[in-house]
């Protein structure tokens, strides 16, 4: 079984300042692990990917993740936020050799960029 | 270039009632997938078709049907509408095999049951 578990429900940081959305997993085999970004009354946006290679894999509005096996972790990092990146985020998980290719999602970090 | 479009983008049924929510992709993707997004449980697969002419089940599928029409279209049934399906319903589609890309998300649909 494959699942994902976001253990912030809410991360709150100060523009300008670093930020931090933690993921862990867990799944047979290697994983493929996404991050999506959900803005109001939207659909989920893809941010980013780690599949194999280099564990700092860098996306989307300036967005990057570590992937960490040791960890099973995959969390989200931003060097500097903004507040257009208040969002729901929420990070994705499926096995490598999953032929239905579906994602288990973790349940969701809200993000608040104070100004 | 739409991606991923669903209709219709909000509903209200009365309990009992049924209907279809409808989904279409123009990326060519083999695999498409329905979720449910609820407050504090983030997206739960209900079905998913990972090439045409095949369905399966997901982590939620009581209370739906679905049919992969064409390679395009996937849609979900609801038979007899419940207020525990009061949900945000999102079609997705993903890459042919071998091209790890993701998932491509429509816009949602808001579906209330009273």
């Amino acid at each position: 079984a494959q699942s994902v578990a976001q253990p912030e429900d809410q991360v709150n940081v100060a523009e300008g300042n670093p930020l931090t959305v933690k993921c862990t997993y867990s799944v047979s085999g290697n994983p493929y692990l996404f991050w999506y970004v959900q803005y109001p009354n939207r659909g989920l946006q893809f941010l980013l990917k780690y599949i194999t290679g280099d564990n700092l894999v860098k996306g989307s509005y300036g967005f990057e993740a570590e992937f960490n096996k040791s960890q099973t972790s995959f969390h989200l990092k931003k060097p500097s936020a903004l507040v257009s990146d208040s969002a729901l985020y929420f990070c994705a998980v499926r096995a490598a050799g999953d032929s239905g290719y579906a994602l288990n999602f973790g349940k969701g970090t809200s993000l608040l960029v104070t100004p | 270039n739409a991606g991923v479009t669903q209709t219709p983008k909000f509903q209200v049924l009365k309990t009992g009632q049924s209907m279809t929510l409808q989904c279409a992709q123009d990326m060519n993707h083999n695999s498409m997938y329905w979720y449910r997004q609820d407050p504090g449980m983030g997206l739960r697969l209900i079905y998913y078709s990972a090439s045409e002419g095949t369905t399966d089940k997901g982590e939620v599928p009581n209370g739906y049907n679905v049919s992969r029409l064409n390679k395009r279209e996937f849609s979900l049934r609801l038979e007899s509408a419940a207020p525990s399906q009061t949900s945000v319903y999102f079609c997705a589609s993903s890459e042919q095999q071998g091209k790890v890309k993701g998932a491509f998300f429509g816009q949602g649909t808001r579906l209330t049951v009273v």
